[in-house]
């Protein structure tokens, strides 16, 4: 497999399950992003990971708990999660540190999740 | 704060038509960059094109070219004789010069009708 793959690219669940998303990058590179795209609202970002490290946190509630275990995998735990949670996120990953500016970002396709 | 504005939010234009995507930025930083992104009704974005606020030559790609301008903050697209494939979502996103915080705008809807 090639790029970013996300999984589920579909997900339904109740206010009160624990279900958890994945994205795989077979890129080699060394960060990795959770976005969340809903119908009214530009992507905002959620999490950054560079090398396994947490580097921004946007002030996303404690039901989503994101998870790094290595630079080719990036999880999203989620729980007790509200209606207005449905949207569709994605994940992204780039190759790139601050001394060489900006990274461009490769998006996998997507996991639209629907809370109950 | 940083802000992108993409005031278009639907264009709707006939096949072969010219169209330009509007989008205007706001940023305290001196070094900063900005990007194009294409999302099709598949959903997955597609990296377009990245600018560094330093470099205000223009560009162009086959039909498409972008015109950045600092003095008025605007980075803006457009599609020449535009083709059904066309027909996306396209996001103006900005990010700091650390590199790992892009925030996007709100997104233009293109239908591109044959």
């Amino acid at each position: 497999e090639t790029g970013v793959t996300q999984t589920p690219r579909h997900l339904v669940m109740g206010m009160t399950n624990k279900k958890s998303l994945k994205c795989e990058q077979h890129l080699g590179h060394n960060a990795m992003y959770w976005y969340k795209q809903s119908a009214k609202k530009p992507l905002e970002l959620m999490f950054v990971y560079n090398f396994k490290e947490q580097t921004e946190n946007n002030s996303v509630p404690s039901r989503f708990s994101p998870e790094c275990p290595n630079s080719s995998h990036l999880f999203l735990h989620l729980h007790t999660l509200q209606p207005e949670d449905s949207a569709l996120y994605l994940c992204a990953s780039s190759q790139g540190d601050r001394a060489s500016g900006a990274n461009v970002l490769t998006f996998g396709a997507g996991s639209r999740l629907t809370v109950l | 704060a940083q802000k992108v504005t993409q005031a278009q939010t639907e264009i709707s234009v006939v096949e072969k038509e010219d169209v330009t995507l509007d989008c205007v930025y706001e940023t305290r930083d001196t070094t900063y960059y900005l990007f194009w992104y294409k999302q099709p009704p598949s959903g997955e974005l597609v990296f377009l094109i990245r600018r560094n606020s330093f470099d205000e030559q223009n560009e162009i790609s086959g039909r498409y070219s972008w015109n950045f301008q600092k003095s008025t903050s605007s980075f803006n697209f457009t599609i020449t004789a535009s083709q059904v494939v066309d027909s996306a979502v396209y996001f103006c996103a900005l990010s700091d010069a650390g590199g790992f915080k892009t925030i996007f705008g709100a997104g233009t809807r293109l239908f591109v009708k044959a």
